[in-house]
């Protein structure tokens, strides 16, 4: 099955620098990319995703670049802000399957 | 309908207990998954549902685990004989399926059912 693994695993920055993430995968036929953040003591919730007919996608200080040949797709977070400091998962999905294979998670600490 | 609900939020058990938890998704949602998070891990996929056919099973899942959506709305997740082992969030998603590649397939989760077992 899918394997997804991201890197590092914690990643501190201070507030107004930019964060980036990188997530990896390992189904080249793997087609859809999101990322969900998840902060201490609630739920998963989708940042943004990507599709694989993409290169690249931005919603306002977030985006997400994916590299099919090199099976990696990164979360681009700038201006930091405190309220960006949670733990993000990336994920994996092949298209008309939704099962979602999952990383282990990256925390993010924005230092004020 | 706000979201994806969960019932109980918190379950505390003996080992050896049997456990239910109840999941009810978006009304319009046809899939219906259910993963499980311990702490410092992502979510680990169980079993999905589409409307109330269970279409996949994780080799995760063992047999004192059992999912069902008997009428394509709400879920239960019955675990059996309970172990240390499984302690965790459970958590439930919902989301549109529509099948092909361009499909939205964005889960939508709930706030999780957290068992801890003594």
């Amino acid at each position: 099955g899918e394997n997804v693994e991201q890197h590092p695993s914690t990643l501190s920055v201070q507030e107004g620098d930019s964060a980036v993430i990188k997530c990896t995968y390992s189904d080249s036929a793997s087609n859809y990319f999101p990322w969900y953040k998840q902060e201490l003591g609630k739920r998963p919730q989708l940042i943004i995703d990507i599709r694989s007919n993409v290169g690249e996608k931005k919603d306002q200080r977030i985006a997400v670049t994916l590299n099919k040949t090199a099976k990696h797709f990164s979360l681009h977070i700038t201006e930091t802000q405190p309220e960006d400091s949670a733990v993000y998962f990336c994920a994996a999905s092949k298209g008309g399957n939704n099962r979602l294979a999952f990383g282990k998670g990256n925390q993010v600490v924005v230092i004020p | 309908d706000t979201g994806v609900s969960q019932d109980p939020r918190h379950k505390i058990t003996k080992r050896g207990q049997n456990v239910t938890f109840r999941c009810d998704p978006i009304s319009e949602h046809n899939r219906l998954y259910w993963y499980r998070q311990t702490l410092g891990q992502g979510p680990e996929f169980l079993t999905y549902f589409q409307n109330e056919a269970q279409l996949e099973k994780s080799r995760l899942l063992s047999d004192r685990f059992s999912a069902e959506r008997p009428k394509g709305s709400f879920s239960t997740l019955e675990i059996q004989r309970t172990e240390q082992g499984d302690s965790a969030m459970y958590l439930c998603a919902s989301s549109l399926g529509t099948g092909d590649w361009s499909g939205a397939n964005v889960l939508t989760f709930g706030a999780g059912s957290r068992l801890t077992v003594l």
